[in-house]
């Protein structure tokens, strides 16, 4: 079965500072990993997602995640964090291993609140 | 259309009645979800259809809950006898193979009172 742990309920960060959400993963086969973001009220929005290839992905609002595989994890990080980019983050993974067929079903994580001070 | 629909966008309903949330999908998209989001919380799996595979509905809370997806498209979700502790947002999303990632609709904010 796949699962995904993003060990940390809050992370708090300064205007300005790197920021970094934790994630790891547990699949069968070769992960489909996504980072999602939720503003308050609204739904939920796609960020970024690893596939194959370059380790270091790029997405939206200038988030990158690196996938490490020796490691099962899959952090979200930023380089220097905006208030608004304070909100709720949730990360996912999809199983592509032989098992899985043509099995698409994607499993979140808890998900992560990102608080960004002034 | 566009993207996922939801409808509708709020419902409050009376301790005991039953309910149906309608998700309109990704037009090709195979496959479907439904989560539950209370306030502030994270997602609450409830079922996964998978093409004309047998639904995964290992996340539904209890009897009370069903869902139907008709000719491999529309969903609805149904809540029989609903309860204060049903109140959440009802998140539905598809996605297919080819696009990998799910897309998500806007949600129905279910209020149970």
């Amino acid at each position: 079965a796949q699962s995904v742990a993003q060990p940390e309920d809050q992370v708090n960060v300064a205007e300005g500072n790197p920021l970094t959400v934790k994630c790891t993963y547990s699949v069968s086969g070769n992960p489909y990993l996504f980072w999602y973001v939720q503003y308050p009220n609204r739904g939920l929005q796609f960020l970024l997602k690893y596939i194959t290839g370059d380790n270091l992905v790029k997405g939206s609002y200038g988030f990158e995640a690196e996938f490490n595989k020796s490691q099962t994890s899959f952090h979200l990080k930023k380089p220097s964090a905006l208030v608004s980019d304070s909100a709720l983050y949730f990360c996912a993974v999809r199983d592509t291993g032989l098992n899985s067929g043509g099995y698409q079903k994607v499993t979140f994580g808890t998900g992560t609140k990102l608080q960004v001070i002034p | 259309g566009a993207g996922v629909s939801q409808s509708p966008s709020n419902k409050v309903t009376e301790k005991g009645k039953d309910v149906e949330l309608r998700c309109d999908p990704i037009s090709g998209h195979t496959a479907l979800y439904w989560y539950r989001q209370s306030l502030g919380q994270g997602l609450e799996f409830l079922i996964y259809f998978q093409g004309n595979s047998a639904p995964d509905k290992s996340g539904l809370p209890s009897d009370r809950f069903s869902a139907e997806r008709t000719g491999g498209s529309v969903s609805t979700l149904t809540i029989q006898r609903t309860q204060q502790e049903d109140s959440a947002v009802y998140l539905c999303a598809s996605s297919s193979i080819r696009d990998t990632e799910a897309f998500f609709g806007q949600g129905t904010r279910l209020t149970v009172v």
